[in-house]
């Protein structure tokens, strides 16, 4: 069974550094694209980001780049999505998923990981 | 950035109704589209893809048709257990932009 776990919920303070992960397991994670998806609280999905494990192939969102770094390590099976200085508008819920070419659809998905950003 | 419009934002039917969404995009997206379902506090599953292809396991009560710019997700006869969110994303082009929703309660 395909399945991506999500590290658990975090609680930051505006200016600090976060890094959360994306546990891939039971398909070979080098050979599927995985995405990140953010969903801000009571709002609608956005979509952030992908990487392909295999190369590290990575592509953002015009909203998104240059304000997160998503990265994988292949050997552990593992993408990453991170931030070097946290914003409270950066409060949300995020989600990795398998995609199973650059462009396609997500599936399945991770449990999601909640972000909290407040002083 | 392609845009995707979502009709209606919420919507309220009887367990039993034919309920239908909308999604338009900005441009031709062939038949590049996906829908999701989100139940509270969940994350989203996958219902269909490439348009009106069914996933695996998801009751054939639920469809989706159209290609080019406009596009329609059904559920044939509601039940209870499908009060959820539901999202449109396209995938012709990065990023693969959602729609902004529509919220589906029994009424």
């Amino acid at each position: 069974e395909v399945q991506l776990v999500q590290s658990g919920a975090e609680v930051k303070k505006p200016g600090e550094s976060l890094k959360i992960s994306c546990k891939g397991s039971g398909y070979s994670f080098t050979s599927y694209w995985i995405g990140w998806v953010r969903q801000m609280p009571g709002k609608g999905l956005e979509w952030m980001g992908i990487i392909y494990p295999g190369d590290s192939d990575t592509r953002y969102s015009p909203s998104f780049q240059g304000q997160v770094t998503i990265s994988a390590d292949k050997s552990i099976s593992t993408a990453y999505l991170q931030w070097s200085s946290l914003k409270a508008s950066d409060t949300a819920m995020y989600y990795c998923a398998t995609i199973p070419t650059v462009t396609g659809w997500f599936d399945p998905w991770g449990q999601g990981t909640l972000v909290t950003v407040s002083s | 950035d392609i845009q995707m419009t979502q009709s209606p934002s919420s919507l309220s039917a009887s367990v039993g109704d034919r309920v239908t969404i909308t999604c338009q995009a900005s441009q031709d997206i062939s038949n590049y589209l996906n829908w999701y379902q989100q139940k509270p506090g969940k994350a989203p599953k996958l219902l269909i893809y490439d348009a009106s292809n069914l996933e695996t396991g998801v009751p054939s009560r639920f469809s989706g048709s159209g290609s080019g710019t406009d596009f329609t997700f059904t559920i044939s006869s509601l039940q209870p257990e499908d009060i959820a969110t539901y999202y449109c994303q396209q995938y012709d082009n990065l990023p693969g932009t959602f729609g902004q929703g529509t919220k589906l309660e029994i009424k």
